[in-house]
């Protein structure tokens, strides 16, 4: 069964700093890989996805994320954090070719200081 | 705003009681996921409907069932309610089973 790992529960970075959030994944088949973002008191929203072809994914709000098989790794990066990126994250694998069946990791909270 | 709507956005009741929560789809979508997002657990994925039909179960208790209408809204059914039911529980739609899922707000259900 496929299955994610968030490293850190909490990630704290300053307005500017780079902003890294690890995801590692488990599948048996070739994965379908997620980054939602969720605020206070919001529903989730979409930040990038990984199915098929380039490995390097760009997102919305300036997020990226590289996928890398041998690593079994889905790492979120942004170059300069804003305090507005200050929230909840989430990756998640799909168990099946699509959007179904999202496993999400446990979260990370990303906290921006001035 | 995703366009699915989530009712009510909170409810609290007693142990033992049933409660219903709605979900409207965007616009056009077929399909209707819900989850559960508690403290222990995290983010559950619990059920999916495709134009009526369950199309994938997850962890879902027996206590809990949903059903998509013909209009294509869902809703879940909570029964026999206990404290660790307390949680977010959130529906998401796409157009199609492999098309990208767009979540409501999420109904807060509290259990006293």
């Amino acid at each position: 069964a496929q299955s994610v790992t968030q490293l850190g529960s909490h990630v704290s970075v300053s307005e500017g700093a780079l902003v890294l959030l690890r995801c590692n994944y488990s599948s048996s088949v070739p994965p379908y890989l997620f980054w939602y973002v969720q605020y206070p008191n919001q529903g989730l929203q979409l930040l990038l996805k990984y199915t098929t072809g380039a490995t390097l994914v760009k997102g919305i709000n300036g997020f990226e994320a590289e996928f890398k098989k041998s690593e079994t790794s889905f790492h979120l990066t942004k170059p300069s954090a804003h305090m507005s990126d200050a929230a909840e994250y989430f990756c998640a694998v799909s168990e099946g070719t699509g959007f179904q069946k999202l496993v999400f990791g446990t979260g990370t909270r990303l906290l921006v200081s001035p | 705003d995703s366009g699915v709507t989530q009712t009510p956005k909170h409810l609290i009741t007693a142990t033992g009681q049933r409660v219903t929560l709605r979900c409207s789809p965007r616009s056009g979508d077929l399909s209707v996921y819900w989850y559960q997002q508690s403290l222990d657990q995290g983010l559950q994925f619990l059920i999916q409907y495709y134009n009526g039909e369950e199309r994938a179960k997850g962890n879902i208790l027996e206590r809990f069932s949903a059903q998509q209408f013909p209009d294509l809204h869902s809703e879940l059914n909570l029964s026999s309610l206990e404290l660790g039911d307390s949680a977010l529980y959130f529906c998401a739609s796409s157009v199609s089973g492999g098309g990208e899922a767009f979540f409501g707000q999420g109904t807060r259900l509290t259990v006293v």
